[in-house]
C-alpha cells in the first residue's frame, strides 16, 4: 500500500448540492494531484498543489476547487453538483512536483449525484 | 491539449499467452510512465521511461519507449491469472502550464483464462 489515505469512500449527493473530499499524502511527499476516474476510463487530470499552491491545472471548471494544507493533505471542493460529476475521486501524492515523478494513489473516493 | 490513445481497450488471453498494450500521444512526451489498476482497486506505479528508444523489464514485464517519444509499449510474456486488471499509460509534458500534469490513455482492460 501507499500510505495515501482518502476519506470518505463513499458519497451519495443529489445534484446542485456541494462536496468536499480528503486527502493525506505519503510521508514525505509535498505533493498532492487530484485526478477524477469515471467508469471505464482513464483518470483526468484535475488539478495539482504544491506548497500549498495549485500548481497545474486539467479542463475542470471552477466549481472544482483545492486546498492544501501545511502538512500537505488536501481537499477537492466541488460545487453546484452536476449527474456528470459521479465518478471516482482519486488524489495522488509525489515527491515533489518536478516532471517525472511517479504517482502514488490513494483507494478513491466514489461519488455518485443523483 | 494533448491526447494519449491506448489499443486495443480489451484483451482476453489464456494464461501462458502473451500479452501486448500499445499507447500513442499526439505530441512528444518527456516522459511516459504505466500503471496497473486491478478490478475495484487504484492505479499502481509500475515504472517510468525517459530516454528516447528505451527498454526496461520487470521480470515477466517489457516497457518500451519509441524513438520519438510519442509511442510507447508493454509486453507481458506468458500472463498468468494475477496480471488481471487495466493497464494505462500515462504521458507527461515538460514546462508550460501543463507543467506536471499526467495525461493518461483510457487503459487496456486484459481478462487471463485459466
Amino acid at each position: 500500500e501507499t500510505g495515501v489515505t482518502q476519506s470518505p469512500t463513499h458519497l451519495i449527493k443529489t445534484r446542485g448540492q456541494q462536496v468536499t473530499l480528503r486527502c493525506s499524502s505519503q510521508s514525505g511527499h509535498n505533493t498532492v494531484s487530484w485526478y477524477q476516474q469515471a467508469l471505464g476510463q482513464g483518470p483526468q487530470f484535475i488539478f495539482q498543489y504544491y506548497r500549498e499552491e495549485e500548481n497545474g491545472r486539467g479542463n475542470f471548471p471552477p466549481r472544482f476547487s483545492g486546498l492544501q494544507f501545511p502538512n500537505y493533505s488536501s481537499e477537492l471542493n466541488v460545487n453546484a453538483l452536476e449527474l456528470d460529476d459521479s465518478a471516482l475521486y482519486l488524489c495522488a501524492s509525489s515527491l515533489d512536483s518536478g516532471v517525472g515523478r511517479a504517482q502514488y494513489f490513494g483507494p478513491g473516493t466514489r461519488l455518485l449525484v443523483l | 491539449g494533448q491526447q494519449v490513445m491506448q489499443i486495443p481497450q480489451y484483451q482476453h488471453v489464456q494464461e501462458g499467452e502473451d500479452f501486448t498494450t500499445y499507447c500513442n500521444s499526439s505530441t512528444t512526451l518527456s516522459n511516459i510512465q504505466w500503471y496497473k489498476q486491478r478490478p475495484g482497486g487504484h492505479p499502481v506505479f509500475l515504472i517510468q521511461l525517459v530516454k528516447s528508444g528505451e527498454v526496461k523489464k520487470q521480470k515477466r514485464l517489457t516497457f518500451q519507449f519509441g524513438e520519438a517519444k510519442k509511442n510507447s509499449s508493454l509486453h507481458i510474456t506468458a500472463t498468468q491469472t494475477t496480471d488481471v486488471g487495466t493497464y494505462f499509460c500515462a504521458g507527461q509534458n515538460a514546462g508550460g502550464t501543463s507543467y506536471g500534469k499526467l495525461t493518461f490513455g483510457q487503459g487496456t482492460i486484459l481478462t487471463v483464462h485459466p
